[in-house]
């Protein structure tokens, strides 16, 4: 069974511009968490979609969005970046929801802003 | 809202020797609690969920942790370290009832000396 998949692995953008990430889930799995992993604050949630639905939402600003589509697969999206957006992207994804805790994390995006 | 805490950024231990790895949980109810470990340039895996069945929890790879509510503490241990041990290990609790995700610890790193 394959796990979870995110791409691209490693990207480098500048201040200002948008990055799209994206994220496969284990097949059979509705739920796909984001979390943004940096050395000093750790790992911190910022969304949850079930099912195409936006359940839960972190504490981040309005430039972070995603979206969960029919087949599973998530996409998260940063817009005006920031140097402070550099960090590894995580995507972990659950069969019946992150609230069991229960969650299978792809190897991240890591995104370096310049 | 209930949260973890991670005694240590940073354990060293010899192969062979006991592994302990410390979590404290702030939590008027009894929490649901979790260990996941990073291993380098990878996501995160479960290693051991406590969710109130029994106060010893069995992981993988010769990990256990004990809940002991008197102490709000869910300590990670392994009798014997080995080289492959060395990772970042992350305490985790899911803070409250509901769609609410979970909430990580700063994550405790570990190095094995040979």
């Amino acid at each position: 069974k394959a796990g979870v998949t995110q791409t691209p692995r490693y990207l480098i953008k500048t201040r200002g511009q948008q990055v799209t990430l994206s994220c496969s889930p284990i097949s059979g799995h509705r739920s796909v968490s984001w979390y943004q992993q940096t050395p000093g604050q750790g790992l911190q949630f910022l969304f949850e979609y079930f099912s195409e639905t936006q359940r839960n939402k972190g504490n981040f600003p309005g430039r972070f969005s995603g979206r969960q589509f029919s087949n599973s697969r998530s996409e998260m999206n940063v817009s005006t970046l920031e140097l402070g957006d550099s960090a590894l992207y995580l995507c972990a994804s659950s069969l019946t929801g992150a609230n069991t805790g229960e969650l299978f994390f792809g190897e991240g995006s890591r995104l370096t802003v310049l | 809202a209930q949260s973890v805490t991670q005694l240590g950024s940073h354990v060293s231990v010899s192969e062979g020797a006991l592994v302990l790895l410390r979590c404290n949980y702030s939590s008027s109810v009894p929490p649901y609690l979790f260990w996941y470990v990073q291993y380098p340039n990878q996501g995160l895996q479960l290693l051991l969920k406590y969710t109130s069945a029994a106060t010893l929890v069995k992981g993988i790879n010769g990990f256990e942790a004990e809940f002991k509510k008197s102490e709000t503490s869910f300590h990670l241990t392994k009798p014997s370290a080995h080289m492959s041990d060395a990772a970042e290990y992350f305490c985790a609790v899911i803070p409250g009832p509901g769609n609410t995700p979970l909430v990580f610890g700063k994550g405790t790193r570990l190095s094995v000396i040979a």
